[in-house]
């Protein structure tokens, strides 16, 4: 069954760094999406990405945060200057687009724990 | 303004018995409803889901789920626990009034069940 992938699993950097976190997300979805989690407790949204295009940001994707897509693969998240409260899991999720209908299920990726010293 | 609520962080039940995870939820429109697993170190693995239908959705590894409209609830239930069930347990709504594409998870149950 096809999967998300992240990389790396665990990324340690200091703090006002720049971090960039990778995903592969399944090869014929459409909508892309970064949750993070702090110490296993709530997932919280980030951002959706949908036709090269940030469709939906939460509160927490401020400036410092970015998306992109450089290839017909990769679906990064870029931190700016990493702040001490950055540290949490983040997930990366994809989904079919709309010909799959708007009630498919999100597939997440294993994340990548960043620790911010 | 779409929430869930999971009002316990923990459940603890004996091997065999059945376990019930409760969440409740608030939209403006009629709800997507979805349980997630998580695992030790992994990511979010989808379970079940609630569109429209029947209200009792059937899932993964024998987890099912009764929507109850009237008491915005959509509790997750396995009939006779497993010790490999112990988890942590997410419940998320997606709003179609909004139109938002994104999920919105509640606080996460942590489910242990003792051998």
């Amino acid at each position: 069954e096809p999967e998300v992938t992240q990389t790396p699993s665990h990324q340690v950097t200091q703090m006002g760094q720049e971090v960039i976190l990778r995903c592969v997300p399944i090869s014929n979805h459409l909508y892309f999406y970064w949750y993070r989690q702090i110490l296993g407790q709530k997932v919280e949204f980030l951002v959706s990405f949908y036709n090269n295009e940030i469709s939906e940001k939460s509160e927490i994707f401020d400036d410092q945060f970015s998306v992109e897509r450089p290839d017909g693969s990769n679906f990064t998240l870029k931190i700016r200057s990493t702040k001490l409260e950055d540290s949490a899991m983040y997930f990366c999720a994809s989904r079919p687009g709309q010909g799959f209908s708007y009630n498919s299920p999100l597939h997440f990726g294993n994340g990548t724990r960043l620790t911010v010293t | 303004a779409q929430s869930v609520a999971q009002p316990e962080d923990q459940v603890n039940v004996a091997e065999g018995n059945p376990l019930t995870v409760k969440c409740t939820y608030s939209v403006s429109g009629n709800p997507y409803l979805f349980w997630y697993v998580q695992y030790p170190n992994r990511g979010l693995q989808f379970l079940l889901k609630y569109i429209t239908g029947d209200n009792l959705v059937k899932g993964s590894y024998g987890f099912e789920a009764e929507f109850n409209k009237s008491q915005t609830s959509f509790h997750l239930k396995k009939p006779s626990a497993l010790v490999s069930d112990s988890a942590l347990y997410f419940c998320a709504v997606r709003d179609t009034q909004t139109g938002a594409n994104n999920l919105f998870f509640g606080t996460g149950t942590r489910l242990t069940v003792i051998p």
